[in-house]
């Protein structure tokens, strides 16, 4: 079975540092990995996917994150937060036919001025 | 990108009616459509996928009897939530996707049963 674990449920950083949401992996196989954002009263929004092609993957807003086999790891960064990044975060992965997702728990992260 | 919308964005129902939520993709037709419950701080958990025109596919632990999912065309889903319950309260939100594609998410749809 493919699942993700969010390590951190809650996040805060100062406007301007830098952000880093650990996810972690588990799958018996090569997996398709998502970030997605849900703002409030939002649907969700995907930031980023890794489907086996670069391991260092760039997404919307200045977020990256970089898939690491040997740590199954998964982890979401940006170099400088910005007030409007406070949101929940989900890592996802997909089943082995990519057809449905399986999502983390969630991060929040909040932004401080 | 594409724009997936629910409807109604939020419900208030006594307990022992039935509400419908509908889910629409606006600018595609969705081979496959996804609905998702949300707890409060939790992740979301898959309740069915359906396709277009058969069955919708529940995940175990998902009453099919309870959460009636009806796929009539590429572009409508909805899901009916029968005799509804103080316990059946939660964020239902739907997804869509053409094929293998992305999945495209609608802004939830908040149901509270009094």
């Amino acid at each position: 079975a493919q699942s993700v674990t969010q390590l951190d449920s809650h996040v805060s950083v100062s406007e301007g540092t830098p952000v880093l949401l650990r996810c972690n992996y588990s799958s018996s196989y090569s997996p398709s990995l998502f970030w997605y954002v849900q703002h409030p009263n939002k649907g969700l929004q995907l930031l980023l996917k890794y489907t086996s092609a670069a391991t260092l993957v760039k997404g919307i807003n200045g977020f990256e994150a970089e898939f690491k086999k040997s740590e199954t790891s998964f982890h979401l960064t940006k170099p400088s937060a910005h007030m409007s990044d406070a949101a929940e975060y989900f890592c996802v992965v997909s089943d082995s036919s990519g057809y449905a997702l399986n999502f983390g728990k969630g991060t929040s992260l909040l932004v401080t001025p | 990108g594409a724009v997936v919308s629910q409807h109604p964005s939020r419900v208030i129902c006594k307990s022992g009616t039935s509400v419908k939520i509908e889910c629409r993709s606006l600018d595609f037709q969705a081979t496959t459509m996804f609905w998702y419950r949300q707890f409060p701080k939790k992740s979301l958990m898959l309740m069915a996928t359906s396709n277009e025109g058969s069955k919708a596919t529940y995940e175990q632990g998902v009453e099919k009897d309870k959460f009636l999912i009806n796929h009539a065309s590429l572009t409508l889903s909805t899901l009916t939530v029968t005799s509804a319950h103080p316990e059946d309260s939660s964020f239902y939100i739907c997804s869509a996707r053409v094929n293998a594609g992305e999945q495209f998410f609608g802004p939830g749809t908040r149901l509270t049963v009094l």
